[in-house]
C-alpha cells in the first residue's frame, strides 16, 4: 500500500515569504506527527494531531509555525514570514492509532531553503 | 527528560566487516519504547525496529541484530557482514509511555567501502 507522501519534496523561499508543506498519511492512520530536520541532526518532534485535533504543539518553534489537519487525514504545516533558520528537511509521520508503542511512518520530508 | 545520544558520529568499514551503532538513552519512565531507523541519501526514515522495555530479549533479524540492555540504558545495534547498500545514516529514538513524540539522537553516519 502507499506509504506517507508529502509534497513538495523541495521548495525554496525568500526571506519573508510564508510557505505550506503539505503531509497525506497512510490511509487510515489516526496520528500525524510532524518533525523538523536540521542539517547534520536528528529530527526534532513539532506538533501532533489525533484525527483532526492538534493535542501537542509544543514543540512549534514560534508562532509563525502553523499546522492544521481539518478533516483528519492531510494535514498542512505554515511557515509564514519565513527566515533562514527555518531551512530544514520537515518529515510529516503517520501511526495506525494513538497509543505510544505504535510505530511512526516517515514520509520523504520536504527540504525548505530560505534564501 | 528523555535523551537519546548516539556518540559515534561516523563509522567507515569496509564490505563484509561486522560494525556496532551505539545508543544509549536517559528517561525517568519505566514503560517506554526504543526504535531504529535508516535514513538512506534518499531522506525517507525507514523503520527498522521497536522495543518495549519490559522485553529485553535480544532481536535478530537476518544480518541485523539489537542487543538491549536496561542495567546501561543502552539499545545497540550491529550489522554482521556489511554491504554498501547498509551506508546511511541510522537513528535510535526512545518514546515514553504517554508521550507522543519520538525523541531522537543525532544519528551515525555510516560508510560501507567495497
Amino acid at each position: 500500500g502507499a506509504g506517507v507522501s508529502q509534497s513538495p519534496r523541495y521548495k525554496v523561499a525568500k526571506r519573508g515569504q510564508d510557505v505550506a508543506l503539505r503531509c497525506d498519511p497512510i490511509s487510515g492512520h489516526v496520528s500525524l506527527f510532524w518533525y523538523q530536520q536540521a542539517l547534520g541532526q536528528g529530527p526534532e518532534f513539532l506538533t501532533y494531531f489525533q484525527n483532526e485535533a492538534q493535542l501537542d504543539k509544543s514543540g512549534l518553534p514560534s508562532d509563525r509555525f502553523f499546522a492544521e489537519r481539518p478533516e483528519g487525514s492531510v494535514s498542512t504545516l505554515k511557515i509564514q514570514r519565513t527566515q533562514q533558520e527555518d531551512s530544514a528537511v520537515y518529515l510529516c509521520a503517520s501511526s495506525l492509532r494513538h497509543i505510544s508503542p505504535d510505530t511512526q511512518y516517515f514520509g520523504p520530508g520536504t527540504r525548505l531553503t530560505v534564501l | 527528560a528523555q535523551k537519546v545520544t548516539q556518540a559515534q558520529t561516523e563509522i567507515s568499514v569496509v564490505e563484509k566487516e561486522d560494525v556496532t551503532l551505539d545508543c544509549v538513552y536517559e528517561t525517568r519512565d519505566t514503560t517506554y519504547y526504543l526504535f531504529w531507523y535508516k535514513q538512506p541519501p534518499s531522506g525517507e526514515l525507514v523503520f527498522l525496529i521497536r522495543r518495549n522495555s519490559f522485553d529485553e530479549q535480544n532481536e535478530i533479524s537476518g544480518r541485523y541484530s539489537w542487543n538491549f540492555q536496561k542495567s546501561t540504558s543502552s539499545f545497540n545495534f550491529t550489522i554482521t557482514a556489511s554491504q554498501v547498500v547498509d551506508s546511511a545514516v541510522y537513528f535510535c529514538a526512545l518514546r515514553e509511555e504517554y508521550g507522543n513524540k519520538l525523541v531522537f539522537g543525532a544519528g551515525t553516519i555510516l560508510r560501507v567501502k567495497s
